[in-house]
Order: C-alpha cells, then structure tokens, then sequence
C-alpha cells in the first residue's frame, strides 16, 4: 500500500459545481496536511495547510481533515474556469529536523465555462 | 516579495552535457528540498538540506549532485544528463510543515 493514494482523475465539472477532491494516507505518524494547485508547467502553488483534524475555510475552498479515518479532502465551491488545474494532496511528518513531504499523485480538475 | 526563484526557467542541453540549475531563495528557511516531476506524475524528493546538513534520497541516481554554499542558494548538478533526465526540477523551501516552491526549471535533453 502507497503511503498516500489520490484518485488521478480527470474529473471534469461544469462551471459553478461544488468539486471534492481526497487522498488517504497509512502512515499515522503524518502531523501537517497539504493541497497544492499545479498549473500546467508551473510550481505547485500551497494553496491549503492544515495540522488537526476538522474543517479549515478559505473563501472557496474547504479543507477536511479526518485523522482517524486518515482520510484528507479538498472542497471546491462555485468552481471557476481558472480552478482548472492539477490539485496534489501532501502531508509530512518530521525526521530528523526537517520535513519530508509525501505527495499524492495529483488530480487533473477541468472547470467547463 | 518573498520567494523561491529558480533559474533558468528552460534549460536545453545535449545527452551527456553537464548542466547545473539553480535556486534561491529569500524566505530564510533552513530547509531547501530538490524534486524532479515529470509529466502527470508526482514530485520525487532527489535531496533536501537542514541547514549545511545533506541528506539524498535512497534511490536518487549518482548522476545527480547537489550544493548549497550558503542558507539563500542552492544547486542541482547533473553530470552526465541522459534522455530520461528530461523532467521539471523543483526547488522548495519549508518552514513549520509547509513547503513553498518555486516556479520549477523544465530541463530538455537533445
């Protein structure tokens, strides 16, 4: 089993649905919970970054965290053209001092106007 | 702005051609990271840095090297580039969890 598994995609939506991306993960020891965006042949961008379990709000987007389930969700409201993207899912615990992120394998999001 | 700047953005260079990219950064993290992602694929860890201290992932190839002379530069030598180096190489800083990257250096091999 992968230390994180996200579903692919491609998931393609129509321009103002509400989008739901997830990862699970199985390495308990993961503390920090990550979503990025990734344009086409850009960084990925943090968009999202949460360390508890529960909801955090940030105008469109919700992110959930449920560590018992070890299950992480990306919340899309009032989805827009531009939302059009790769969304990865990212977690990391510490080792040694620094911290090793462990990324999901990414989500290819296309919003439809 | 504070950021994570890599250069160049686009690197060709000739099977076998040494070539080094590089990043800088003015966020003063301690933690520098190296991933190469190719297409449709997750970002893979190559090396990451606390502070001077050099850490490499397990099945990072030897053709890859890496330096960082001082807390805002870091740099990524490829020794002897073959056609499957050919990837985006990302350059990441991290404080308190989070990682922050930089636009990414797509490198061609000719």
């Amino acid at each position: 089993q992968k230390e994180v598994e996200q579903d692919p995609g491609p998931l393609s939506v129509p321009e103002g649905a509400i989008v739901s991306l997830n990862c699970t993960y199985s390495n308990s020891a993961f503390q920090y919970f990550m979503w990025y965006r990734q344009y086409s042949r850009k960084g990925p961008e943090l968009l999202m970054y949460t360390y508890s379990s529960g909801n955090k709000e940030d105008g469109r987007f919700t992110a959930q965290v449920d560590k018992s389930s070890k299950y992480i969700s990306l919340f899309i409201r009032d989805s827009q053209p531009s939302d059009s993207a790769t969304y990865l899912c990212a977690m990391s615990a510490f080792q040694g001092g620094s911290e090793k992120l462990v990324f999901g394998k990414g989500t290819k999001l296309t919003v439809n106007p | 702005d504070a950021m994570v700047i890599q250069n160049p953005r686009y690197q060709v260079t000739q099977f076998g051609k040494p070539v080094t990219l590089s990043c800088s950064q003015t966020l003063n993290h301690n933690v520098m990271y190296w991933y190469q992602q190719k297409s449709s694929q997750a970002p893979k860890l190559l090396f990451h840095y606390y502070d001077k201290d050099f850490n490499n992932e397990a099945d990072t190839p030897d053709n890859f090297q890496s330096r960082r002379p001082n807390t805002s530069f870091c740099f990524l030598d490829i020794r002897s580039p073959g056609l499957g180096d050919a990837a985006m190489y990302l350059c990441a800083t991290s404080s308190q969890g989070s990682q922050y990257f930089g636009p990414g250096t797509r490198l061609l091999v000719l």
